[in-house]
């Protein structure tokens, strides 16, 4: 069952902030962060593991709130580069103890204007 | 280099013809994926495989087959295509699960 993902797009200016949300109606074993441009692969931003963790990864960094199954992406001070298809990805427990492979949101295209 | 290798990266074939898209990857990783991307709907997982021989349906399976003989390989099988099957395809490769996927630069099926 893919996650939730919102807002679906967002349009900034460059070095303003945006956030990206993600939930799950599952508990979560993970939530991964990539980031796909144009024409390319998604590439892997960060991954986080326990309840209220976060991570941060230049000026992009990540919370999880285990307990409402949400993970929230903050871009901090956006530049071009940041510009892109943002996707979270669920790993859910399998009740053998393996994850069940990565499901992936529908996605957050993220414009960042000069 | 490490990498996922996936080939072809362009394919247009008929409706009906038997096709496959390889996958491989050199860095001794557990599990691997294919995903389809179609606009709008993200990245949808087709098959996903935890170990040799271990494979496991993903959200959208139906049409695709898989195989997992050996670590580094994992193609995925069109027995018999249809246009609705038309997408861009990924294959990913992780080392376990909790740990990043590393893709495939992706292959662009057409099925007319």
């Amino acid at each position: 069952q893919q996650p939730v993902q919102s807002p679906q797009a967002v349009i900034l200016r460059e070095g303003e902030d945006a956030v990206i949300n993600c939930s799950s109606s599952k508990a979560l074993y993970s939530v991964h962060w990539y980031r796909q441009k144009h024409g390319e692969a998604p590439v892997f931003l960060m991954i986080l593991l326990k309840g209220g963790e976060q991570k941060g990864h230049e000026k992009i960094s990540a919370s999880f709130n285990e307990k409402k199954q949400q993970s929230s992406l903050y871009l901090t001070a956006s530049q071009l580069s940041y510009s892109g298809t943002y996707f979270c990805g669920t790993e859910i427990m399998e009740s053998g103890g393996g994850a069940d492979g990565l499901t992936f949101g529908k996605g957050t295209h993220l414009i960042i204007q000069p | 280099e490490a990498q996922v290798t996936q080939n072809p990266r362009y394919l247009i074939t008929v409706t009906g013809k038997k096709l496959t898209v390889t996958c491989s990857q050199n860095m001794n990783h557990e599990y691997m994926s294919w995903y389809r991307q179609d606009p709008g709907l993200g990245l949808r997982q087709i098959y996903y495989s935890m170990n040799v021989e271990v494979t496991d349906k993903g959200d959208v399976p139906e049409g695709y087959k898989v195989s997992r003989k050996e670590k580094r390989n994992f193609p995925l099988i069109l027995e018999s295509p249809s246009p609705n099957q038309t997408s861009l395809y990924f294959c990913a490769s992780s080392p376990r699960a909790t740990v990043g996927y590393t893709f495939g630069s992706g292959t662009r099926l057409t099925v007319v």
